[in-house]
């Protein structure tokens, strides 16, 4: 398996304008994790999914943000109007809740700079 | 609410010395508990887990943890650390709970690994 694919893998882009990113779990996998990373606020869980359903969008940090998952082998996350402190590395992460508790593959991460 | 701590930001070894690295954790049962390693500009790779069992464990490149539960600690360690081990490490706890699929992390440990 290629493990988890994320695209683009750097994003820059204009305040205002919109963004996506797309994450592609392992197949078979049925959970999806969006996390942001940033040097003042660490890791910070965005959102997650359970076969498609998001369960936990908590730390999503606005309406700016959305993120889908319409099938089980994609999902977006999406930031209209973007803004400058948005700028961070995005990652997204699978795993499989069918045989108990496993770990979470990453994706190697989209770095967006909104300018 | 669980939590993770990682009271370490920063340190710094000397190459061919022993390393820990502390993780504590804050949950009502016992968890699930990971280490993952980032390199720059990469996606968290997964060096070791614990489930149940044995409470040393094994992981790749050496690595090697144990669970505590009195102390509710999770450290990482290595007997002799190589240069290459110079990243970024990151504890995290999972829930372990029917139908919760949450997976905290710790603000993270840069390593830097000196000749």
């Amino acid at each position: 398996d290629a493990g988890v694919i994320q695209s683009p893998r750097h994003e820059v882009t204009e305040m205002g304008q919109e963004v996506t990113l797309r994450c592609k779990p392992i197949s078979g996998h049925n959970s999806l994790f969006w996390y942001r990373q940033t040097m003042m606020r660490g890791l910070e869980l965005l959102i997650y999914f359970n076969n498609n359903v998001p369960i936990d969008d908590s730390g999503m940090p606005e309406d700016r943000f959305s993120a889908k998952m319409p099938n089980a082998s994609f999902s977006t996350l999406k930031i209209q109007p973007s803004e400058p402190r948005d700028s961070a590395v995005y990652f997204c992460a699978s795993r499989s809740t069918r045989t108990g508790w496993t770990e979470a593959f990453f994706g190697q991460g989209t770095r967006l700079t909104v300018v | 609410a669980q939590s993770v701590t990682q009271p370490d930001i920063h340190i710094t070894v000397s190459e061919g010395a022993s390393l820990e690295l502390r993780c504590n954790y804050s949950y009502g049962a016992t968890p699930y508990l990971f280490w993952y390693v980032q390199s720059p500009g990469q996606g968290l790779q997964l060096l070791l887990k614990y489930f149940s069992g044995d409470t040393l464990v094994q992981g790749i490149k050496g690595f090697e943890a144990e669970f505590k539960r009195s102390q509710s600690s999770f450290n990482l360690r290595k007997p002799s650390v190589h240069w290459s081990d110079a990243a970024e490490y990151f504890c995290a706890v999972g829930e372990k709970q029917t139908g919760a699929n949450n997976l905290f992390f710790g603000t993270g440990t840069r390593l830097t690994v000196i000749p």
